[in-house]
């Protein structure tokens, strides 16, 4: 749980701004993507994910954007919460039935 | 959830002991994944399965066996504990081969001492 922020590159956000967490991606042939929250001690969540085919994609609060000419993902976060507070990891898939997932990043959110 | 609960939860074992974490999922769900999590690494892929005793090996899968027998379950066995396999281990399941996301339990904490 508290191990996995450890090492981790950390955005620290006020409470209510936007947070924007970046992600570069391996494999130019990956067709989807996704991402999670990983609140201490507890499993990843899924949050959204992205086909190739799409430059962009909104959730609740949540928008993801997908810049394949660079390999680029990044998740935003509007009006960040308390509760946003956690360690977010992209991971992107393909043609095989497995997920390759970035190393994390931590959001710590500030009152 | 997404209905999958791994057990133990947490457990501390000596150097050369087996172990064998259970993973369990109630949505009859084809693929199963077992991870392990350490600091700096993220999430790394042990053995993954594709059907019953269909089983296929992940990046990291030295030192670490599987076995699916039936649908619901999905077992991962350390047949010798050694230190460096002091992590915390994910279960995940996904319904499709491709598009749907993978959806993970609640961890395992295992402690080689």
């Amino acid at each position: 749980g508290e191990s996995v922020g450890l090492h981790l590159p950390t955005l620290s956000v006020q409470e209510g701004d936007n947070s924007i967490i970046n992600c570069a991606y391996s494999n130019s042939a990956s067709d989807y993507f996704i991402w999670y929250k990983q609140e201490s001690g507890k499993g990843p969540q899924f949050i959204i994910d992205i086909r190739s085919n799409m430059d962009k994609r909104q959730g609740q609060r949540v928008t993801v954007l997908l810049n394949k000419t660079v390999k680029h993902l990044s998740l935003q976060i509007a009006a960040t919460q308390p509760g946003d507070s956690a360690v977010y990891f992209c991971a992107e898939g393909g043609a095989t039935n497995k997920l390759i997932f970035g190393t994390g990043t931590l959001l710590a959110v500030q009152p | 959830d997404a209905g999958i609960t791994q057990s133990p939860r947490h457990k501390v074992t000596e150097t050369g002991t087996p172990v064998t974490l259970r993973c369990h999922q109630t949505e009859n769900h084809r693929y199963m994944y077992w991870y392990r999590q350490d600091p700096g690494h993220g999430l790394r892929l042990i053995h993954y399965s594709y059907g019953v005793k269909d089983t296929d090996k992940g990046e990291v899968s030295d030192g670490y066996s599987v076995s699916r027998s039936k649908t619901e379950d999905f077992l991962l066995t350390l047949e010798s504990a050694t230190s460096s396999q002091t992590s915390v281990y994910f279960c995940a399941i996904r319904g499709s081969v491709r598009g749907d996301e993978q959806f993970f339990g609640p961890g395992t904490r295992l402690t080689v001492l």
